[in-house]
């Protein structure tokens, strides 16, 4: 039983260029979430996946972030036009929501993708 | 306003000596969940443990066990005779919601240096 992998580990880019990055979340888990993380600070929450759609965003999410899950599946986060204060470690979860018995089960997080903007 | 505050922002023991990591955490919901996370320098955070509100029984695994008590809004970590394996960063999280909505409220992290 594998668990949640995140592509790339590592990026780096310039300052203006687009990223993309990709979550494989723990096969059968409905629910995926993506989370921001700065250096000496807990994740953050950014979004969340129930299956295909998109849940909710947090107020960290502007414009230029867009995150899909289009075969509830796998999951891809893009930032455009990236910013130096962009640059942090991605994290993904992800977990898996009883319809039936109403629990929330823990969320399991990938190793991250860590990002620097130069 | 925080919802989980972790005050310690370091801990540094020598091996074997006992640690405990501190975690006080804010809601008006009468149902959330408790979480300590793991994090390595390799960056990605292990699942420790998971509370919810309505148990307050202490749990005790291996070398861990976890002081949860409603009354100060604590959830407390403690190692016993902590291990170089320890060295890490451990984050406190709080879920205000049982199943609509889990989103996770984390702490700043206490980063923990057990020194052989």
């Amino acid at each position: 039983d594998t668990g949640v992998s995140q592509d790339p580990r590592h990026k780096i880019t310039k300052r203006g260029q687009n990223v993309t990055f990709r979550c494989d979340p723990i096969s059968e888990h409905n629910r995926l979430y993506w989370y921001r993380q700065t250096l000496g600070q807990g994740p953050e929450f950014l979004t969340y996946f129930q299956n295909e759609a998109q849940l909710e965003k947090s107020r960290l999410l502007s414009d230029r972030f867009s995150a899909e899950r289009p075969k509830g599946s796998f999951s891809t986060l893009e930032i455009q036009r990236t910013e130096q204060g962009d640059s942090a470690m991605y994290l993904c979860a992800s977990s898996l929501v009883h319809q039936v018995a109403r629990t929330q089960e823990t969320q399991y997080f990938g190793p991250g993708t860590r990002l620097l903007v130069l | 306003a925080q919802k989980v505050t972790q005050a310690q922002t370091e801990i540094s023991v020598v091996e074997k000596e006992d640690v405990t990591l501190d975690c006080v955490y804010e809601t008006r919901d009468t149902t959330y969940y408790l979480f300590w996370y793991k994090q390595p320098p390799s960056g990605e955070l292990v699942f420790l443990i998971r509370r919810n509100s309505f148990d307050e029984q202490n749990e005790i695994s291996g070398r861990y066990s976890w002081n949860f008590q409603k009354s100060t809004s604590s959830f407390n970590f403690t190692i016993t005779a902590s291990q170089v394996v320890d060295s890490a960063v451990y984050f406190c999280a709080l879920s205000e919601a049982l199943y609509n909505f889990n989103k996770f409220y984390f702490g700043s992290g206490t980063k923990l240096n057990v020194k052989p």
